[in-house]
């Protein structure tokens, strides 16, 4: 069965800095991949996906996410953070015709 | 802009209750999804439905049902309510595959005493 990590319950961080955010997944087939963010007392939306094609894949708010087949991971990043970014971050990855979630990081930026 | 709606964000209950949640999307979507979130667990399927009146379970079904008799609709039942049932249930929905971008409501925050 498929199975998402992500590493980092919290990851902090004071505004303009660089993060990163990391997941792995533990299939050897093709995937598609996601990352979704959740504000306070929101729903998830969509921040990227990777379906095929370039390993790059740019998303919304400014990050971005690459896609590495050989070590299984999918790490979001974003090179300067806002206060606005405060969320909580969810990997998610199929599984036949399911989506498969992580866990989630809950992202705190501080001024 | 598609638009999920669920009929509640907060909800108490007591033990034994039966609850319903409902599910509403505009976008014509094929699949929903009904989800709960649970602090350090992330988001756990609890049934989906590909279309009127077919669903499939998903990872945790037990002591939950589910009913779409409308496309746009899709309600969770909770038959009789416990304690460990407390947690934030997510409507979600999609077009088509499991490539598409799921659309999540806002959730309900429903409590069992």
């Amino acid at each position: 069965a498929q199975s998402v990590t992500q590493l980092d319950s919290q990851v902090p961080v004071f505004e303009e800095a660089p993060v990163e955010l990391r997941c792995n997944y533990s299939s050897s087939v093709s995937v598609y991949l996601f990352w979704y963010v959740q504000y306070p007392n929101q729903g998830l939306q969509l921040l990227l996906k990777y379906l095929s094609g370039s390993t790059l894949v740019k998303g919304i708010n400014g990050f971005d996410a690459e896609f590495n087949k050989s070590q299984t991971s999918f790490h979001l990043r974003k090179p300067s953070v806002h206060i606005s970014d405060t969320a909580e971050y969810f990997c998610a990855v199929t599984y036949t015709d399911k989506l498969i979630f992580g866990t989630g990081t809950r992202l705190q930026v501080f001024p | 802009d598609v638009k999920v709606t669920q009929s509640s964000r907060y909800l108490v209950k007591r033990t034994g209750e039966k609850v319903f949640l409902e599910c509403v999307q505009d976008m014509d979507h094929e699949n929903m999804f009904w989800y709960r979130q649970d602090p350090g667990l992330g988001l756990r399927l609890i049934y989906f439905s590909y279309d009127v009146k077919m669903k499939e379970k998903g990872d945790i079904p037990e002591g939950y049902s589910v009913s779409r008799e409308k496309k746009e609709r899709f309600s969770l039942i909770l038959e009789s309510a416990s304690t460990n049932q407390t947690s934030m249930y997510l409507c979600a929905s999609s077009p088509t595959g499991p490539a598409d971008t799921q659309y999540f409501g806002p959730g309900t925050r429903l409590t069992v005493l």
